[in-house]
């Protein structure tokens, strides 16, 4: 398979616990996005790479959220001190930025599901 | 700040149906505009998107979307719908002053009855 691919697909922590979740975009893909669904609602945007740079995370929903992508392939979403508002979907997607630049299709993994007790 | 309406939240059609799921978005300037699809069960898949040129766009599975400027408007269309279009339905705007963000409007679940 070689879509986005995230791990792990379930995740349920007590509040107060730390979490990280991964992604692994599609392999040539060179943009990496973060977004948070919530029951009923569209994905929000929360952060996204060009390569390892981390372009736009003025969108992270506090300073318990950060993320990473160190060698510009694969990306971690890490929570710490989870609240019980934390639980939602956590989506990835990648892209291929080209020369028409933001005319990119992002493509979508199957989203870590968090359930914060 | 751009923003997205899906104004139908629910809907349900018998098979043969005709479909159309409204999405307006607020923003003045240029857009790329998108549908999303998420099957039950699967991950977000990319219907249609439009970039620029003729308002009108086909996607994949007879789906079309129609991209009216004047309306700030990008609504779904399907002449026959079949019990296999079951799933969500979002409509999506990234704006050209906005960086890489999707703007997602809050879905429209489609039941569609055998």
């Amino acid at each position: 398979d070689t879509g986005v691919s995230q791990d792990p697909r379930h995740k349920i922590t007590k509040r107060g616990q730390n979490v990280t979740f991964r992604c692994d975009p599609i392999s040539e893909h060179n943009r990496l996005y973060w977004y948070r669904q919530t029951l009923g609602q569209g994905p929000e945007f929360l952060t996204y790479f060009q390569n390892e740079a981390q372009l736009e995370k003025s969108r992270l929903l506090s300073d318990r959220f950060s993320a990473e992508r160190p060698k510009g392939s694969f990306s971690t979403l890490e929570i710490q001190r989870t609240e019980q508002g934390d639980s939602a979907m956590y989506l990835c997607a990648s892209s291929l930025a080209g020369r028409e630049g933001l005319r990119n299709e992002q493509f979508f993994g199957p989203g870590t599901r968090l359930t914060v007790l | 700040a751009q923003s997205v309406s899906q104004h139908n939240h629910h809907v349900i059609l018998s098979e043969a149906a005709s479909l159309e799921l409204g999405c307006n978005y607020s923003y003045g300037g240029t857009v790329n505009l998108f549908w999303y699809v998420q099957y039950p069960g699967q991950h977000l898949q990319l219907l249609l998107k439009y970039f620029s040129g003729d308002p009108l766009v086909k996607g994949i599975k007879g789906f079309e979307a129609e991209f009216i400027k004047s309306k700030f408007s990008f609504n779904l269309r399907k002449p026959s719908v079949q019990w296999s279009d079951t799933a969500e339905y979002f409509c999506a705007v990234n704006a050209w002053n906005a960086g890489n963000m999707l703007t997602f409007g809050g879905g429209t679940r489609l039941m569609v009855k055998p």
